[in-house]
């Protein structure tokens, strides 16, 4: 257990609709980052947080949003949902220094 | 931009002896960080093992060591004593030192333990 927790596990939903994903990093943990990864397919950085400041910004499409609320849980906003958007979301939390970032168990998200 | 390259997209090896994944990057940075990731078919993305680039020694896990050349820019991942629950892809990352310290990962490689 990496001590990261992600809600839901599994989502299904249907093209056009808003979903939100939910992240709790590890307690202590400033830093949050989000990636996507479609079936056997690498790790696609989309964005990062840092107590509750965004950090940096990879390929987030504009209909993705997120944010990082002040107790450091964030969410992930998915929107127009379309077919190509099936795939696992990673959340990750690391803490101060570079012992590496811990991943969540990830959502998986298929739109149907 | 700082790039990481996986050019194994699979590799196979026999229960018990040793295999290595490459890795190489690109970067212009001199101080960063390198990390090993598991990902087995539960899809969990695990921690394998972290090298700085300042250090020359390289890290050791267990069964896990790396080969760490600096001025090649590449990081290899060496498995010792290979088990079957060693089976999974595994992923190559890079993360600066400054900055905005995103995690740059490569495409993966595909491990298969044979037994």
């Amino acid at each position: 257990d990496s001590g990261v927790t992600q809600t839901p596990k599994h989502l299904i939903t249907a093209t056009g609709q808003r979903v939100t994903l939910r992240c709790s990093p590890r307690s202590g943990d400033l830093s949050v980052y989000w990636y996507q990864q479609s079936l056997d397919q690498g790790l696609q950085f989309l964005i990062q947080y840092y107590n509750g400041e965004e950090r940096a910004k990879g390929n987030i499409l504009e209909r993705f949003s997120a944010q990082q609320f002040p107790d450091l849980h964030s969410e992930l906003n998915l929107s127009s949902l379309e077919l190509g958007d099936s795939a696992l979301y990673f959340c990750a939390s690391s803490p101060q220094g570079a012992v590496g970032a811990f991943f969540g168990q990830g959502t998986r998200l298929t739109v149907v | 931009a700082q790039t990481v390259t996986q050019s194994q997209p699979e590799m196979s090896v026999q229960e018990a002896e040793t295999v290595t994944l490459s890795c190489t990057y690109d970067t212009s940075e001199s101080d960063y960080y390198l990390f090993w990731y598991k990902q087995p078919p539960s899809r969990q993305m695990i921690l394998v093992i972290r090298q700085e680039a300042y250090k020359q020694q390289n890290a050791t896990e267990n069964r896990f060591s790396v080969n760490f050349q600096k001025a090649a820019k590449s990081f290899s991942l060496k498995i010792s004593d290979s088990q079957l629950g060693d089976a999974a892809m595994y992923f190559c990352a890079y993360r600066s030192a400054k900055g905005t310290y995103k995690y740059i990962f490569g495409t993966g490689t595909r491990l298969k333990v044979l037994a």
